[in-house]
């Protein structure tokens, strides 16, 4: 079955620390991947995107994530995190022929001062 | 251009009654697609239409149901809630059928008692 994992629930850091989250994806055939945000109060944002092409992918506010298909892995990373990102964040994927985003849990961070 | 819009923002039903959702698309966008987001499931996806028809449906029971209308406007019903159906309700639109980047809306949080 086709399936989203994301490994970390919680994760509190520190502000100027480095993040990464994990993502890890069960599907057949050629994938869309995605990482969304939601802030505290906000809705669904997206932070970035892989359709084709080259495997690292920069979004907004710093972030960017890395496509490795051989692991079947669509890593979220930012060198520094600050404390306005503290949010929810979701990996989502989708296959080329699907309409249907499937969403891992999600993460929730928190960023201390 | 405006964002996605849901309305009602926030609804209190009884078990067993029906209530109906509203989505507003982007401007443009002729694909909807509805999310339910729960603490316990995180984001499932409900079903997406596209020019008015249902094309993708997720795993849920047949009380959920939904409609396009010619202007992408779209809308959900579900029929003789049960307390495990309050959620927060997201609508998304996109350009395309759904299998690209999709813009939330705020969602409507349903509350069945």
């Amino acid at each position: 079955a086709q399936s989203v994992s994301q490994h970390n629930h919680h994760v509190i850091l520190s502000e100027a620390a480095s993040l990464e989250l994990g993502c890890n994806y069960s599907y057949g055939g050629t994938v869309n991947l995605f990482w969304y945000v939601q802030y505290p109060g906000q809705h669904l944002q997206l932070l970035l995107k892989y359709f084709s092409g080259d495997p690292l992918v920069k979004g907004i506010k710093g972030f960017e994530a890395e496509f490795i298909k051989s692991k079947f892995s669509f890593n979220l990373r930012k060198p520094s995190v600050q404390w306005s990102d503290t949010a929810e964040y979701f990996c989502a994927v989708t296959s080329n022929s699907g309409y249907a985003l499937n969403f891992g849990k999600g993460t929730s961070l928190l960023v201390t001062p | 251009k405006a964002g996605v819009t849901q309305t009602p923002r926030y609804l209190i039903k009884t078990r067993g009654q029906q209530v109906t959702l509203s989505c507003s698309p982007i401007s443009g966008h002729r694909s909807v697609s509805w999310y339910q987001q729960t603490p316990g499931q995180g984001l499932q996806f409900l079903f997406e239409y596209f020019s008015e028809t249902q094309r993708n449906k997720g795993n849920f029971p047949g009380r959920f149901s939904g409609r396009q209308f010619s202007n992408s406007r779209s809308e959900m019903n579900v029929s003789t809630l049960e307390l495990g159906d309050s959620a927060l309700y997201l609508c998304a639109s996109s350009t395309i059928q759904g299998s690209y980047e999709q813009y939330f809306g705020p969602g409507t949080r349903l509350t069945v008692t």
